[in-house]
């Protein structure tokens, strides 16, 4: 099946500080980049929509301007995580898809501690 | 719809049962349906897939159920195998105009023991 990278793997961080993350679809182009959080012994919980080349689409209660979602290409998308702060260490997880009637792959996931 | 809860559901079978692990859907007019595994520490492993067209699937000791009637969904895992343990997700896919969006349910900690 296609391959979708995340980097990194886990990251350790400073309260304040701001964290990116990338997702790359590695052998296909990706219209649509999606965007998760998943705390301990939840639920993937679906943050944002992400398209290439247009703004991405929030669900409610997520704070645009806290992440920060950028779509540039269609093999990266990246979150970025602004004035990071204890209660948003979470897993974060991509997925992307080709095409809407294809199935989404999943990158492998983003652990942000922050202190 | 997302999940609320703190403590996921929880399924420990003996090596070579069969395991059924069930979920219920919220949308009516969720159109596709995906299982995926989850082991710790990393993202999503797709399983197995079916549209609302249908009401069964079956793949390499995987089998899906779907029942649109009262929106419900069972992943069966025949001869289940300690590598088989991990956290299990339905999903329904809610077709929308501006593409689609993937919603995931609770989740069931399947326990395998030797």
């Amino acid at each position: 099946g296609a391959v979708v990278s995340q980097h990194p793997s886990r990251v350790i961080c400073k309260s304040g500080t701001s964290v990116k993350i990338e997702c790359r679809s590695l052998d296909f182009q990706a219209t649509t980049m999606f965007w998760y959080r998943q705390f301990p012994k939840q639920s993937l919980m679906l943050m944002a929509t992400s398209n290439e080349g247009s703004k991405a689409t929030y669900e409610q209660g997520v704070e645009k301007d806290k992440f920060l979602i950028n779509h540039a290409s269609l093999t990266l998308s990246t979150l970025t995580v602004t004035s990071a702060h204890p209660e948003d260490s979470s897993f974060y997880i991509c997925s992307a898809r080709r095409t809407v009637n294809e199935k989404l792959f999943f990158g492998s996931g983003t652990q942000l501690s922050v202190l | 719809g997302e999940s609320v809860g703190l403590h996921l559901p929880t399924l420990s079978v003996q090596e070579g049962d069969n395991s059924i692990i069930n979920c219920a859907y919220s949308n009516s007019a969720s159109d596709y349906f995906i299982w995926y595994k989850q082991e710790s520490g990393k993202g999503p492993q797709f399983i197995i897939d079916i549209r609302s067209n249908m009401d069964k699937r079956q793949g390499q000791r995987v089998t899906v159920l779907l029942n649109k009637t009262v929106k419900h969904l069972s992943l069966q895992i025949a001869a289940t195998q300690p590598g088989d343990s991990a956290v299990y997700f339905c999903a329904e896919n809610q077709a929308e105009t501006s593409g689609s969006r993937l919603t995931f349910g609770e989740g069931t900690q399947l326990t395998v023991n030797p």
